[in-house]
């Protein structure tokens, strides 16, 4: 069974750094991109942008270009979305999901609450 | 990038009913494989979301019958032939077409 097992919820200040991961299992990390969704409060799926992990190259919607870094550690089966400097409008819910063979998102992971606030 | 637009914004529906969900996108979503790169998505309340439909009319594994996709080009819709209660949530469409991937805004369904 695929499954996506993202880390828990963080509470940051504002100016600080964060990274979480999520944790692919049940199929070949290798072979599928990982794409990472904001779900900013009560409001719609945002791509923020995904990830080969065969060589770790990297696309990014033009929103989120220059404000996040998505990393991969494939021999952990594991990505990353990291930020060097939190701002309080990155306060989201953040999903990974698998990015299937027809760029459909087919497995989703449970998400991980990232509140920023002084 | 390509605009995804999704109507109603909110969906009553009642139990048995049929429902309807329309999506349309800024740009021709039929690539040259014969496919249309259209997804569909339901996000229930607290959960993750998770794939209903992919290529415009393909059922995810485990999806009931009663879901079902149509359309080409850049016009969809996601039908639902006889709703169920554990089909609230928020629905989705997403094009997979081109870089970055983009959503619709949403349609919310309730009873």
């Amino acid at each position: 069974e695929v499954e996506l097992v993202q880390s828990g919820a963080e509470v940051k200040k504002p100016g600080e750094s964060l990274r979480i991961s999520c944790r692919g299992s049940g199929y070949s990390f290798a072979d599928y991109y990982i794409a990472w969704v904001r779900q900013m409060p009560g409001k719609g799926l945002e791509c923020m942008g995904r990830i080969d992990p065969r060589d770790s190259y990297t696309s990014y919607s033009p929103s989120f270009q220059g404000h996040v870094t998505i990393l991969v550690d494939k021999s952990v089966s594991t990505a990353y979305l990291q930020w060097s400097s939190l701002k309080a409008s990155d306060t989201a819910m953040y999903f990974c999901a698998r990015l299937g063979n027809w760029n459909d998102l087919d497995s989703w992971g449970q998400g991980t609450l990232v509140t920023v606030s002084s | 990038e390509i605009v995804m637009t999704q109507s109603p914004l909110s969906l009553p529906v009642t139990p048995g009913e049929p429902a309807s969900i329309s999506c349309r996108s800024s740009q021709n979503l039929l690539h040259g494989n014969g496919y249309n790169y259209l997804h569909w998505y339901l996000q229930k309340p607290g959960q993750s979301p998770h794939l209903l439909i992919y290529l415009g009319s393909n059922r995810a594994s485990g999806v009931p019958d009663r879901f079902s996709g149509s359309g080409s080009g850049t016009d969809f819709t996601l039908q639902i032939s006889r709703v169920e209660a554990e089909d609230v949530g928020v629905y989705y469409c997403m094009q997979g077409l081109e870089s970055p991937l983009t959503f619709g805004g949403g349609t919310k369904v309730e009873i």
